[in-house]
Parts: C-alpha cells; structure tokens; sequence
C-alpha cells in the first residue's frame, strides 16, 4: 500500500539559510500534519491543513510557514534558519471520510532530517 | 488542554518476558482515542495499538495489550514474550475528537531496552 512520502529525506543547511520540506499524502487523503521531532524528544505538533485550508496550528514559528496544495500535497517553510531548527520533521496524513477509526487515523511518513549548522 | 505522561524515561526486559509501559493523560473530553507508537533507531514512527476512549475492551494486537482504565486516565502498554526486535522509543500519544483538532499530544516516551 502507498505510505506517505517525505522529500528530501535528509537536508543541510546553514544558518539563515531557507529550507523547504515536502510531503505527499496517501492518495485520496485530504488532510496533511506536520510534527517536528528534536533530538531525544517527543513530536511536537506546528500545523494541519484539511482540503486546502490550515485547520490547526501549534508551536510553529512565525519563521515558518506551510500550505496545502490542489493536490493534497504540502510544503513546509523555514526560514532564517537557526541551530536548534535541527530536528526530525514529520509529515502525516489522514482522511475524513469513513467512519470509525479509520476517520482521521494519522499515517506517518519516514520525517526528514534537517540539520542546521 | 489535553497532557500526557510517560513518567518511564527508560526500561528493561530480559528477552521472552514481559514489560509495560505506563502512561496517563489528562483531558476533560469523554471520547478520544490513545495510541502506541513505536521509533525504532530509523526514527520511523510505527504504530502499536490503538484504544477508542467508548471501548471498554482493552484492545490486543499479538504480543501487544493495553490496560485501558479511563476513569483513572491510564493507558499502559504490555509486551508479551519481548523480542530483540521490541528495541525502542515508546510514544504515547492522544488525539481529540474535536472537529478540527485531530493532531496528536505526544509523552516524553519510554526507550525500551531487551536484554539477551
């Protein structure tokens, strides 16, 4: 079955440098999550969007930004980079279609790592 | 706002036996899901189990169990006849039922060791 693809899977960069992280959904997924996930810490929630639209938003720099695009897929951000911005980035996706819990159970893809020096 | 607490920073089981893994949550919600995740060393984040909060059968997936006790707000993990392959972070995570806000609330997670 298809997963959720991340690209690039790992990513350097340097200080204020820009970085943009790609997500592609399980196909027919309508609703993508991004995580980020620091060195020896639990995943930490920045943003959602369903059809298009943000849905939710966390702990996300105004540094950063994403979208969803016509396709489902999205796209994360970064800007101005800085050293503690190295972390595991995580893209998930769900439906909201079904019923049960299958509704909006969140598959991961495999994160991309970005270090920052 | 909904927390959750792994307060196992790290554990140990000798090969074939059996473990578990505490976690307890707050939330004012009555219906909610909880879920096991397991990240190996790839960092792959690879689901465990599942609990929906209006089942009071606590859900078994092979060697996996949970004890599902909601009015205590607890969610353990039991592994049965642990494997060498069982060698991981554990994550715990909640999710709402609120429209809208389906993200997942992570714990700290418990890395699991398995000795030969």
């Amino acid at each position: 079955a298809a997963g959720v693809i991340q690209s690039p899977r790992h990513l350097i960069k340097e200080k204020r440098e820009t970085a943009t992280l790609k997500c592609y959904p399980i196909p027919r997924h309508d609703t993508v999550y991004w995580y980020q996930q620091g060195p020896g810490q639990d995943p930490q929630f920045l943003i959602s969007f369903y059809e298009k639209m943000q849905s939710d938003k966390g702990s996300i720099p105004d540094r950063f930004s994403a979208q969803q695009f016509s396709d489902y897929h999205s796209e994360l951000n970064m800007s101005s980079l800085e050293l503690g911005d190295s972390a595991l980035y995580f893209c998930a996706s769900s439906s909201s279609r079904g019923s049960g819990r299958a509704r909006y159970e969140q598959y991961f893809g495999p994160g991309t790592r970005l270090t920052v020096t | 706002a909904q927390t959750v607490t792994q307060s196992q920073p790290e554990m140990s089981v000798q090969e074939a036996e059996t473990v578990t893994l505490s976690c307890t949550y707050d939330t004012s919600e009555s219906d909610y899901y909880l879920f096991w995740y397991k990240q190996p060393p790839s960092r792959q984040m690879i689901l465990v189990i599942r609990q929906e909060a209006y089942k009071q059968q606590n859900a078994t997936e092979n060697r996996f169990s949970v004890n599902f006790q909601k009015a205590a707000k607890s969610f353990s993990l039991k592994i049965s006849d642990s494997q060498l392959g069982d060698a991981a972070m554990y994550f715990c995570a909640y999710r709402s039922p609120t429209s809208g806000t389906y993200k997942y609330i992570f714990g700290t997670g418990t890395r699991l060791k398995v000795l030969a």
